[in-house]
């Protein structure tokens, strides 16, 4: 089916590590995000990429890097896990000026 | 800067009973607003969207949502509630460059 691809689905970290989440769209969006979720504070916006080639911060991207591949891809970079970033991280693409974003099914993540 | 508040963390109704889900959103400008559902350990999926047509917006599974400029409200409704309506709601609203900003989510409880 046509979407938004994310992996890991799972992932448990020791605090130090590093880690890169994947994530693939297939419908050939311009725009795509990664956000976090949290209990209690609904979902964040680490990054966002507006078209190929370009990044920008969220509202909350401190300890988070990110990489947009090409068109498809967009990769979310842990380089030093800490206890602060257990969440789940969902991944979303969209196109300008159509309505809806399509969300992957979300990469749950435990830093121990 | 746009914002929504969710006015209820915890909404529980019985079955048959009607929804309320209410949100309040700040906005410059005629915002763009959506609802999404989150059902336990999913995805998010798009309920409906309002985008200054008509204010009484329809979405899947029921739902619907008013939007009202004067009270500055976008409240999902349904008439009568399913067992399978247990979920999260997200109230969200687009900026102007369409990155979706979230409200801090509603629980919604089904009793048989």
């Amino acid at each position: 089916n046509a979407g938004v691809t994310q992996t890991p689905k799972f992932q448990v970290l020791k605090t130090g590590q590093s880690m890169t989440l994947q994530c693939a769209q297939d419908m050939n969006h311009n725009s795509m995000y990664w956000y976090r979720q949290d209990p209690g504070m609904g979902l964040r916006l680490i990054y966002y990429s507006a078209s190929e080639g370009t990044t920008d911060k969220g509202e909350v991207p401190n300890g988070y890097n990110v990489s947009r591949l090409n068109k498809r891809e967009f990769s979310l970079r842990l380089e030093s896990a800490a206890p602060s970033q257990t969440s789940v991280y969902f991944c979303a693409s969209s196109e300008a000026g159509v309505w809806g974003y399509t969300f992957g099914s979300g990469t749950r993540l435990t830093v121990v | 800067a746009q914002s929504v508040t969710q006015l209820d963390s915890h909404v529980s109704v019985s079955e048959g009973t009607p929804v309320l889900l209410r949100c309040n959103y700040s906005s410059s400008y005629s915002p763009s607003l959506f609802w999404y559902v989150q059902h336990p350990n999913k995805g998010l999926q798009l309920l409906l969207k309002y985008t200054s047509a008509a204010t009484l917006v329809k979405g899947i599974n029921g739902f619907e949502a008013e939007f009202k400029k004067s009270e500055t409200s976008f409240h999902l409704t349904k008439p009568s509630a399913h067992m399978s309506d247990a979920a999260e709601y997200f109230c969200v609203v687009s900026d102007r460059d369409d990155k979706l900003i979230f409200g801090t989510g509603t629980r919604l409880q089904v009793f048989p």
